[in-house]
C-alpha cells in the first residue's frame, strides 16, 4: 500500500464547475499537507499548504485537512480552462525534508 | 529572479550508457532535492542535500545512481549503466534552509532505448 493514495483520473468538468480533488494517506505523523499544480512538461509549482488540520483558502482554491480520517481535499471554485493541469498532493513529516507525493490527478476544464 | 534550471531538457541514451543530469538551484537556497517521476506517476524522492551536511541518499533506487553537489550550488545526478526502467523525468528542487516550500525546475526527460 502506498503512503499517499490519489485517484489519477482523468477528471473532466465544464468551465465554472466546482472541482474536488482528494488524497488519503496512511502515516498519521504527516504534519504538512501540500497541493502542487503541474502543467504538461513543466515542473510542479506549489499552490498552497496547510500545517496540521483545518482549512485554508486562497482565492478560488480551498484546501482542507481531516487528520482523523487521514483525508485531504482541494476545492477549486469557478474553474477556468487555465486550471487544466495535473494536481499532486504531497505530505511532509515534521522536521523532515522528503516530500511524499500522491500519483496526481489529471484535470481538464472544458470551455 | 531566475528559477531552478536543469540541463539537458531531454536526453535519449542507449541501454548500458552512463548519463549525467545537471541542476542549478535558486541562488541562496541551501537545500537541493532530486526526484524521479515515471509516466503517469507521482514524484519519488531520490536524494537531498543541505549545506555541508551529509546528503540523505535514502531514496536512491540502486548503486547505479549517485549525486554530487558543489557547496551550495550546482548538483549533478549520475546514472551508470542505464536500464530501460530508468526512463522518467528527473526533477530537481531547491529551497531556503528549513523552508517547507520546494521550488522545482522543469525536469530532464530521460529515455533509455
Amino acid at each position: 500500500q502506498k503512503e499517499v493514495e490519489q485517484d489519477p483520473g482523468p477528471l473532466s468538468v465544464p468551465e465554472g464547475a466546482i472541482v474536488s480533488l482528494n488524497c488519503t494517506y496512511s502515516n498519521s505523523a504527516f504534519q504538512y499537507f501540500m497541493w502542487y499544480r503541474q502543467y504538461s512538461r513543466k515542473g510542479p509549482e506549489l499552490l498552497m499548504y496547510t500545517y496540521s488540520s483545518g482549512n485554508k483558502e486562497d482565492g478560488r482554491f480551498t484546501a482542507q485537512v481531516d487528520k482523523s480520517s487521514k483525508y485531504i481535499s482541494l476545492f477549486i471554485r469557478d474553474s477556468q480552462p487555465s486550471d487544466s493541469a495535473t494536481y499532486l498532493c504531497a505530505m511532509l513529516l515534521q522536521g523532515a525534508q522528503k516530500l511524499v507525493f500522491g500519483q496526481g490527478t489529471r484535470l481538464t476544464i472544458n470551455p | 529572479g531566475a528559477g531552478v534550471s536543469q540541463s539537458p531538457s531531454n536526453k535519449v541514451t542507449e541501454k548500458g550508457k552512463d548519463v549525467e543530469l545537471r541542476c542549478d538551484p535558486i541562488s541562496g537556497h541551501t537545500a537541493l532535492y532530486w526526484y524521479r517521476q515515471r509516466l503517469g506517476q507521482g514524484l519519488e524522492f531520490l536524494i537531498y542535500f543541505q549545506g555541508n551536511s551529509a546528503p540523505d541518499k535514502s531514496g536512491l533506487p540502486s548503486d547505479r545512481f549517485s549525486a554530487e553537489r558543489t557547496g551550495e550550488s550546482v548538483s549533478t545526478l549520475t546514472i551508470q549503466r542505464t536500464q530501460q526502467e530508468d526512463s522518467a523525468v528527473y526533477l530537481c528542487a531547491s529551497s531556503p534552509r528549513r523552508a517547507v516550500e520546494q521550488f522545482f525546475g522543469p525536469g530532464t526527460r530521460l529515455t533509455v532505448l
